[in-house]
């Protein structure tokens, strides 16, 4: 149990629409990172929030955006969907900064989402 | 540019024998971080183990295992009397030293255990 849980395990949509996938921390983890799983791959760093700020992104285009709240919840929103966009998006929490060097991120158990 | 590279696909094995999984990593820092997670079918990314690019040391944890090698680049992974309960996919991971929440992961080696 990591404590982190993703709303909702399964989603479709179609091509061109607008996603909000949704997270919660564990209380006092002030650093959220979302990741990226396509099918037979490994996870890819999408972006991280610190505090309700943007700390640091991946190679992902502007349509994906992303918000944290003071409750320890955070958002992945993504405009425009393409085929491609069809994996499962993790989030990843943990104590502290991100410049601490945290042992370990938690992990939730991800969003599925299917572009059609 | 920093990569991690699985080579190796998917291992098949029988229960109670030994299995290595294999971990190469690039990186041009001199201060890193490696990882190793577990990913069953439910989906969840669970921590293994981290160890830092000055920590050659190698670890024994329960039938669990790890082998770091520099000079090599190789940080490479061990179960001992593999279980059923092993079968997951595993990802080796490394992050700079200043943000250890941004991982970069290689692509996983599916593990399955026969009884």
């Amino acid at each position: 149990e990591t404590g982190v849980t993703q709303s909702p395990t399964h989603l479709i949509k179609t091509r061109g629409q607008q996603v909000t996938l949704r997270c919660s921390s564990q209380s006092g983890h002030n650093t959220v990172s979302w990741y990226q799983q396509a099918l037979g791959q490994g996870p890819q760093f999408i972006f991280q929030y610190y505090r309700e700020e943007e700390n640091g992104r991946g190679n992902f285009p502007p349509r994906f955006s992303g918000l944290q709240f003071p409750n320890y919840s955070s958002e992945l929103n993504v405009n425009a969907l393409e085929l491609d966009d069809s994996a499962l998006y993790l989030c990843a929490s943990s104590f502290g900064a991100p410049t601490a060097t945290n042992e370990k991120l938690f992990f939730g158990s991800g969003t599925q989402l299917s572009v059609l | 540019a920093q990569k991690v590279t699985q080579a190796q696909t998917e291992i098949s094995v029988v229960e109670k024998e030994d299995v290595t999984l294999d971990c190469v990593y690039e990186t041009r820092d001199t201060t890193y971080y490696l990882f190793w997670y577990k990913q069953p079918p439910s989906g969840e990314l669970v921590f293994l183990i981290r160890r830092n690019s000055f920590d050659e040391q190698n670890e024994i944890s329960g039938r669990y295992s790890w082998n770091f090698q520099k000079s090599t680049s190789s940080f490479n992974f061990t179960i001992t009397a593999s279980q059923v309960v092993d079968s997951a996919v595993y990802f080796c991971a490394l992050s700079e030293s200043y943000n250890t929440d941004k991982l970069i992961f290689g692509t996983g080696t599916r593990l399955q255990v026969f009884p």
